[in-house]
């Protein structure tokens, strides 16, 4: 699976978009960027997943470059629920494998 | 979505003993299950895949006889740590796909405690 490199954190407004980058510059063709979210000791969330098309659900919008060598998840309207940490991860067309978590974007929304 | 649960929430328990967490597929059945490990301040880290029927697969440097891992029917998988340590002390998560093809469902994690 392609390794995926992410800011260490983030803030974001209350309210407003929260975009956050994904690097997968070695991501292969028939590999999916899936995107989890975990909130304090919880397991983590299943968010939104593309190949190569933006793809947009009730929870997020994922936006990948033309050349697919990065993506951007945007939440359209942060809360401060949305305080978590996100990992973005390069995984191939068989998402029942396993998932390798690198350190992800601690997003912190403020009031 | 599909719902997996893991039971215990917390656990807290002395040097020496072996605990079970349980993690189960409410909704759907799952030939396979993943369990992680997770340390504080840190990411998930794989430690094995749990196989409906067949052996478990462990992943580099997680020894096998100190994490027992039975997956006995297609909704639940236990991951026994046996003669548990401070060291131990660690969130646990289970998860699994809805189908092979579709994301995974975590469950809700075991934080344990060894003292």
């Amino acid at each position: 699976d392609a390794k995926t490199t992410q800011p260490t954190s983030m803030d974001c407004a209350e309210g407003r978009a929260a975009n956050l980058p994904c690097n997968h510059s070695t991501i292969s063709g028939n590999e999916y960027v899936y995107w989890y979210r975990q909130i304090h000791s919880q397991g983590p969330q299943y968010i939104i997943h593309g190949l190569k098309n933006n793809e947009t659900n009730e929870m997020a919008s994922l936006i990948i470059t033309e050349d697919r060598k990065s993506s951007t998840l945007i939440l359209p309207h942060a809360t401060l629920r949305d305080t978590a940490v996100y990992y973005c991860i390069a995984i191939g067309g068989n998402a029942g494998n396993m998932l390798t978590f690198g350190g992800g974007t601690r997003l912190m929304v403020k009031p | 979505g599909a719902v997996v649960s893991q039971h215990p929430s917390w656990v807290i328990c002395k040097s020496g003993t072996s605990v079970k967490i349980e993690c189960r597929s409410l909704d759907f059945q799952a030939t396979t299950m993943f369990w992680y490990r997770q340390f504080p301040k840190q990411s998930l880290m794989l430690m094995a895949t749990s196989n409906e029927g067949s052996k478990a697969t462990y992943e580099q440097g997680v020894e096998k006889d100190k994490f027992l891992i039975n997956h006995a029917s297609l909704t639940l998988s236990t991951l026994t740590v046996t003669s548990a340590h401070p060291e131990d002390s660690s969130f646990y998560i289970c998860s699994a796909p809805l189908r092979l093809a579709d994301e995974q469902f975590f469950g809700p994690g075991t934080r344990l405690t060894v003292l």
